[in-house]
């Protein structure tokens, strides 16, 4: 079945070190987001990409960076300039931005944990 | 610019009653309108969409919205619900004209079903 694979589920760093998050997917889509998700704060846009080796800030890029080599991966570093990083971190995938017909497929997320 | 307030942050409910999801948008251009669900550790689904046409959507999960252009809401409704539908739901919206066509997210309403 084709789907969102974020890896790993829970992941644990000690505060100052950098840490990538794995977003693959199998959808052939060519848009892929990620969001941090904050209790009571919903979901806010951090990175998004549209097409291989393009990729614009969202809401809160700072002490985030992306790459996006390859259709089907758009990994998520989170450095140590990042404030505040513990979160529920998700990826989504959809056709295009702005084909609202397709809707945004999610991964089933990463708990990111900084101590 | 545009903003979503979903009017509920948490919603107590009995198995088999009814239940409305209140969702309201503010935007300057016309919007699409979609409902997300949000199961436990999960990443999000969507539920329903309003593109155009019919002001009733019919979701999974037998669920279902009414877009009121009026009133800018998008309530969400259950006629029944069952405790498997104990989850998270998001009401986002976007604008359908322009460059910016990014989602906007509500902060969510959290979902009850006791037995």
């Amino acid at each position: 079945d084709g789907g969102i694979t974020q890896s790993p589920k829970y992941l644990f760093r000690k505060e100052g070190q950098n840490v990538t998050l794995s977003c693959e997917q199998n959808l052939n889509h060519d848009a892929m987001y990620w969001y941090r998700q904050d209790p009571g704060q919903g979901l806010r846009l951090i990175y998004y990409s549209q097409i291989v080796n393009d990729f614009q800030k969202g809401d809160i890029a700072e002490g985030y960076s992306v790459s996006r080599e390859k259709k089907e991966s758009f990994p998520l570093t989170v450095t140590s300039a990042q404030k505040n990083p513990t979160a529920f971190y998700l990826c989504a995938s959809s056709i295009p931005t702005g084909n609202y017909n397709s809707p945004l497929h999610f991964g089933n997320g990463t708990r990111l944990t900084v101590t | 610019a545009q903003s979503v307030t979903q009017l509920d942050s948490q919603v107590p409910v009995f198995e088999e009653a009814p239940v409305e999801l209140r969702c309201n948008y503010s935007s300057s251009v016309s919007v699409y309108l979609f409902w997300y669900v949000q199961y436990p550790n999960q990443g999000l689904q969507l539920l329903l969409k309003y593109l155009s046409g019919s002001t009733l959507v019919k979701g999974i999960n037998g669920f279902e919205a009414e877009f009121n252009k009026s009133q800018t809401s998008f309530h969400l409704r259950k006629p029944s619900v069952h405790i498997s539908d104990t989850a998270e739901y998001f009401c986002a919206v976007a604008p359908n004209a322009g460059n910016n066509r990014k989602l906007i997210w509500g902060l969510g309403t959290s979902l009850a079903v006791n037995p």
